[in-house]
């Protein structure tokens, strides 16, 4: 149980375009979502936290209007990057949690976005 | 707010020995949770053991067993009888409750050899 996907799990754009990455919760309801940043070799770096049919909380620096976060339902939840730059090339990971009476999150299996 | 420190960026261990991974944590808050979580070459996070701030008694997953240190705030892991797919990144991490954000450490990189 409390498996989370992520589509797609390696996706390339062009500079100036957009990219929506998907994450479900496939067998649990998850009234919340977050997504997470990691650079090669480092930590996940939380972007924000989204709630379902609000709108999502960001961290201090991330760019709201360049990473547009959507949870319009308990099962998904979608990371949209806007005019994608080289530098926004990284793995994203989405989590979703917790089931009733457990406070753990779980992971998706990460996408990788190359911008070129 | 809540730090996570692992101070340890890398550990090595031999094949069915022992390792210990070293986490401390501060926080100001009297109840939250603390995990670990390994990242394997394919990058998937997954949960190996948590540990409530208000359970005294340790933490023990099979081969994996946690000392929590609650006056000391320290957390460490420990992987008995190691195997090689417990080669992994481990990271510590922190939350205060039910839908608050996890706080992760820096990590570990822990490299099981033959």
């Amino acid at each position: 149980g409390a498996v989370v996907s992520q589509h797609p799990s390696w996706v390339i754009c062009k500079s100036g375009t957009s990219v929506k990455i998907e994450c479900r919760s496939l067998d649990f309801q998850a009234t919340t979502m977050f997504w997470y940043r990691q650079f090669p070799k480092q930590s996940l770096m939380l972007m924000a936290t989204s709630n379902e049919g609000s709108k999502a909380t960001y961290e201090q620096g991330v760019e709201k209007d360049k990473f547009l976060i959507n949870h319009a339902s308990l099962t998904l939840s979608t990371l949209t990057v806007t005019s994608a730059h080289p530098e926004d090339s990284s793995f994203y990971i989405c989590s979703a949690g917790p089931l009733t009476g457990r406070y753990e999150q779980y992971f998706g299996p990460g996408t990788r976005l190359t911008v070129t | 707010a809540q730090t996570v420190t692992q101070s340890q960026p890398e550990m090595s261990v031999q094949e069915a020995e022992t390792v210990t991974l070293s986490c401390t944590y501060d926080t100001s808050e009297s109840d939250y949770y603390l995990f670990w979580y390994k990242q394997p070459p394919s990058r998937q996070m997954i949960l190996v053991i948590r540990q409530e701030a208000y359970k005294q008694q340790n933490a023990t997953e099979n081969r994996f067993s946690v000392n929590f240190q609650k006056a000391a705030k320290s957390f460490s892991l420990k992987i008995s009888d190691s195997q090689l797919g417990d080669a992994a990144m481990y990271f510590c991490a922190c939350n205060t409750g039910t839908a608050s954000k996890l706080t992760f450490g820096t990590g570990t990189r822990l490299q099981v050899t033959l």
